[in-house]
């Protein structure tokens, strides 16, 4: 099994909203990465998980949160985000974070429209 | 912050002929990646190169690397339809993350 599968495809909420996006991966990568990419923009990465432990934030605002419960599955939490947040979500992973010559895996992203 | 420098922006060709994109960035780089990504969905890893490569191959892509003159082409021989996309080159220093460079949209046409 070679994909990175995120849900759902498209999220619409509020301002006031809590939700949560969801990453999972199934080829034994042990890096999970999210990225953030504005349309015509390339992707900017916001978060590195290695070995389930959060390794680099790309100064990220806090209304968006990570967490990754174990070493396949990759969430980011949101709340109280703003219209500028609205962007496609791009979760991907490697074999290990850190280290050189790592392809990324990427999964179809989720399309977030913030109203 | 980017890294990598796409030209062209943007660019047309009709099936069957080459395609060429350069890719400039500005640090010294462990290795130099190509990816593509179909309108509005994930990105699909195509070939890497490392700094002490100069040149690779994979199916019809060919990855030039000049690590004096910090630039890299892709070249996309025989065009298809199905080449229509973005293409981001993405940098690696040793032990960092990727960067993506702007990317160049190519639109092959039939």
């Amino acid at each position: 099994d070679t994909e990175v599968t995120q849900t759902p495809k498209h999220l619409v909420m509020g301002m006031t909203n809590k939700k949560s996006l969801k990453c999972e991966q199934h080829m034994g990568h042990r890096a999970m990465y999210w990225y953030k990419q504005k349309a015509k923009k390339p992707p900017e990465l916001m978060f590195v998980y290695s070995y389930e432990k959060l390794s680099i934030n790309e100064s990220v605002p806090s209304r968006f949160s990570p967490e990754c419960p174990n070493s396949s599955l990759l969430n980011l939490h949101l709340h109280a985000l703003q219209p500028e947040d609205s962007a496609l979500y791009l979760c991907a992973s490697s074999q290990v974070a850190g280290t050189s010559y790592n392809e990324q895996f990427f999964g179809p992203g989720t399309r977030l429209t913030v109203l | 912050s980017q890294q990598g420098e796409e030209d062209p922006q943007a660019l047309s060709i009709q099936e069957g002929e080459n395609a060429t994109m350069n890719c400039s960035y500005k640090t010294s780089i462990n290795n130099l990646q190509w990816y593509r990504q179909n309108s509005g969905r994930g990105l699909v890893h195509l070939i890497l190169i490392r700094s002490n490569e100069r040149e690779k191959h994979s199916g019809r892509l060919r990855v030039t690397l000049d690590t004096s003159k910090k630039s890299s082409s892709l070249l996309i021989t025989a065009s298809r339809a199905a080449d229509t996309a973005s293409y981001f080159c993405a940098t690696q220093q040793a032990g960092t993350a990727l960067i993506f460079g702007k990317g160049t949209t190519l639109s092959v046409s039939s």
